[in-house]
């Protein structure tokens, strides 16, 4: 079964500075989706950035970037110019590309990184 | 606004009882995804309908089922309700079955 890890429970992060948030995960597919999702205090999930493994080029969203090391099964996300909105949970989650008989297409996520921004 | 809706917002009820969230899922998908965000498990996947069937299932409780009807619309009905299935559910839709998920706004449960 895939896993997705968040080893950073929480992060700070001054203003228009830039942050990292990490995210490792486990698969024994080669053909999947990575993304990383924003919950603000409204609770809505939006979707800040995705990126597909089988494309070596990191995925990039204007301030939001990934470092994706398939390999390592790492993939991580770089906050650039840090605003007050980007104060939120991020969450990192996974999701199998094809049928892959037993995965399914719903998503699996990491337990969340917290992350705030101080002015 | 990702097009997808649920309601009602928030909903506070008592222990054992029954409850049911609706979800109407954006124009033109038809796969349904229901997810339980609670701070004990995070954010857990419960149950895909794709085109009014049943496709996959997470970690669904018993007492909990779902279904999807003709119009697209889904329904998660909750049972017996514990304190511990106090949340926040979320709908989620795409096009097909592997598709990019949009979430709904989430429905809040309290079990008093």
């Amino acid at each position: 079964a895939q896993t997705v890890t968040q080893s950073q429970p929480e992060m700070s992060v001054q203003e228009a500075e830039t942050v990292t948030l990490s995210c490792t995960y486990d698969t024994s597919e080669s053909d999947y989706y990575l993304f990383w999702y924003k919950q603000p205090p409204s609770r809505q999930m939006i979707l800040v950035i995705r990126q597909e493994a089988y494309k070596q080029q990191n995925a990039t969203e204007n301030r939001f970037s990934v470092n994706f090391q398939k390999a390592a099964k790492s993939f991580s996300l770089k906050i650039s110019d840090s605003q007050l909105g980007d104060a939120a949970m991020y969450f990192c989650a996974y999701r199998s590309a094809i049928y892959y008989g037993g995965s399914q297409g719903n998503l699996i996520f990491g337990k969340g990184t917290k992350l705030s921004v101080k002015p | 606004d990702s097009g997808v809706t649920q309601t009602p917002k928030h909903l506070i009820t008592a222990t054992g009882q029954r409850v049911t969230l609706r979800c109407s899922p954006r124009s033109g998908d038809l796969s349904v995804y229901w997810y339980q965000q609670s701070l004990d498990q995070g954010l857990q996947f419960l149950i895909q309908y794709y085109n009014g069937e049943e496709r996959a299932k997470g970690n669904i409780l018993e007492r909990f089922s779902a279904q999807q009807f003709p119009d697209l619309h889904s329904e998660l009905n909750l049972s017996s309700l514990e304190l511990g299935d106090s949340a926040l559910y979320f709908c989620a839709s795409s096009v097909g079955l592997y598709d990019e998920q949009y979430f709904g706004p989430g429905t809040r449960l309290t079990v008093t």
